[in-house]
């Protein structure tokens, strides 16, 4: 199994330039979700998925739009990108039951400028 | 609104002594997850907790939680410098299977000779 893997490892965009970061897992979870991290701030919740066609909102949506199509990928929209969107993206896969730990990819260090 | 804090948020201790971080939580969970993250590098599960009272050993480091003091624990015992690392505390606050995790802003052990 190659787990969760992100593209790409690292980018920079200009401000208002648009990309998608591309998360995708091999280990038939249900649950996907987009997290960023930022220092001293922990990891934030974005966005996430409990099944293919399902998605909701977390702590931090705005600026970033998410979809589900297959089990397997779940990508990250920045829309419009902004230099406040400069921070280290993780997406991370688990079973949806309780007590199930979320397995993180190794992350897209992203800068704007 | 789940808030969960963490403390110290940096902690330098020498080889050999032990030590222990503190999470606090602020509304009702019985799901809490211990991870670990190395500079540069993902987050790796570490401890699930996941009932009042429930304990977990892994080598130098022990995990407990109490449910009705809202609160984690993870003891280290006799530091090695292995284990400098930040570690972060994470609580479901969510009913059914894992969602919205919420996450400390973590602890940065550095273990000194």
């Amino acid at each position: 199994n190659a787990g969760v893997t992100q593209t790409p490892k690292f980018q920079v965009l200009k401000t208002g330039q648009s990309m998608t970061l591309q998360c995708a897992q091999d280990m038939n979870h249900e649950y996907m979700s987009w997290y960023r991290q930022d220092p001293g701030m922990g990891l934030r919740l974005i966005h996430y998925s409990v099944g293919a066609g399902i998605t909701d909102q977390g702590e931090v949506p705005n600026g970033y739009n998410v979809s589900r199509s297959t089990t397997e990928d779940f990508p990250l929209r920045l829309l419009s990108a902004a230099p406040s969107q400069t921070s280290v993206y993780f997406c991370a896969s688990s079973y949806f039951t309780q007590g199930n730990e979320q397995y993180f990819g190794p992350g897209t260090r992203l800068t704007v400028t | 609104e789940l808030k969960v804090e963490q403390n110290p948020l940096f902690l330098s201790m020498q080889e050999g002594k032990n030590y222990t971080i503190y999470c606090n939580y602020s509304t009702t969970s019985d799901r809490l997850y211990w991870y670990r993250q190395d500079p540069g590098k993902s987050l790796e599960s570490l401890f699930v907790l996941l009932s009042n009272g429930a304990v977990k050993q892994e080598g130098r480091l022990m995990a407990s939680l109490d449910t009705k003091a809202r609160l984690s624990t993870l003891h280290i015992t006799a530091a090695v410098h292995d284990l400098s690392a930040t570690y972060f505390c994470a609580v479901d606050g969510a009913q059914g299977g894992s969602e919205k995790l919420v996450f400390g802003k973590g602890t940065k052990l550095t273990v000194n000779p």
